[in-house]
């Protein structure tokens, strides 16, 4: 079965340095997301990516994260200057359909920022 | 999105029927109900979604109630592997082209006890 796959599965950092999640969504799936959950806390949303633009970014989303799609096949998230909130767990998901289709979710990649 | 009521927590005992309830009394015409979980330390996984009718597929059945101000997620046969939170969110068929921003609530928190 297709699936959503996501690198690095944990990272640890420096406050202040670059991070870059990288994500391999499903190959036919044309809607590709970030969302993210800090520890015991609820799923957020962060960015939907369609057509090779962002189509819909949350609050969270601020000047210090970027996503693209660099060569057709995989999505990534960069982080500029790790604050020590950023520590979470990062999901990419992606779908085919964005208006009734279900979701597709990687296991996620976890960051510690230190 | 419009807002879902899930219980925090529900028990169940294995090879048992569960039902999860979720009320969303100011669901729109338009707002498809969809229902997803999370396994421990994984990604958010597709479950099930519906309009209007009750669905069933693989994994599960959505009861939906005539007046859609509520739903019921069923599992026939409760597995160990069934336990994890499982959401309910209302998703506008209208939210427009590369968008799919779910969003997660708190979600029921589903143990199965052997």
């Amino acid at each position: 079965e297709p699936e959503v796959t996501q690198t690095p599965s944990h990272q640890v950092t420096q406050m202040g340095q670059e991070v870059i999640l990288r994500c391999v969504p499903i190959s036919n799936h044309l809607y590709f997301y970030w969302y993210r959950q800090i520890l015991g806390q609820k799923v957020e949303f962060l960015v939907s990516f369609y057509n090779n633009e962002i189509s819909e970014k949350s609050e969270i989303f601020d000047d210090q994260f970027s996503v693209e799609r660099p060569d057709g096949s995989n999505f990534t998230l960069k982080i500029r200057s790790t604050k020590l909130e950023d520590s979470a767990m990062y999901f990419c998901a992606s779908t085919r359909n964005a208006n009734t289709g279900e979701l597709f979710f990687g296991e996620g990649s976890r960051l510690t920022v230190l | 999105d419009a807002k879902t009521t899930q219980p925090n927590s529900m028990e169940s005992n294995e090879e048992e029927p569960v039902h999860l309830p979720c009320n969303h009394s100011t669901i729109s015409g338009t707002d498809y109900i969809h229902w997803y979980r999370q396994l421990p330390s994984q990604g958010p996984e597709y479950v099930i979604h519906g309009l209007t009718s009750n669905v069933n597929n693989r994994m599960a059945s959505l009861a939906i109630a005539e007046d859609r101000k509520s739903s019921t997620l069923i599992l026939h046969r409760a597995t160990l592997r069934d336990a994890a939170v499982y959401y309910c969110i209302l998703r506008d068929v209208h939210s427009g082209a590369g968008s799919y921003q779910l969003t997660f609530g708190k979600g029921t928190k589903l143990s199965v006890i052997p």
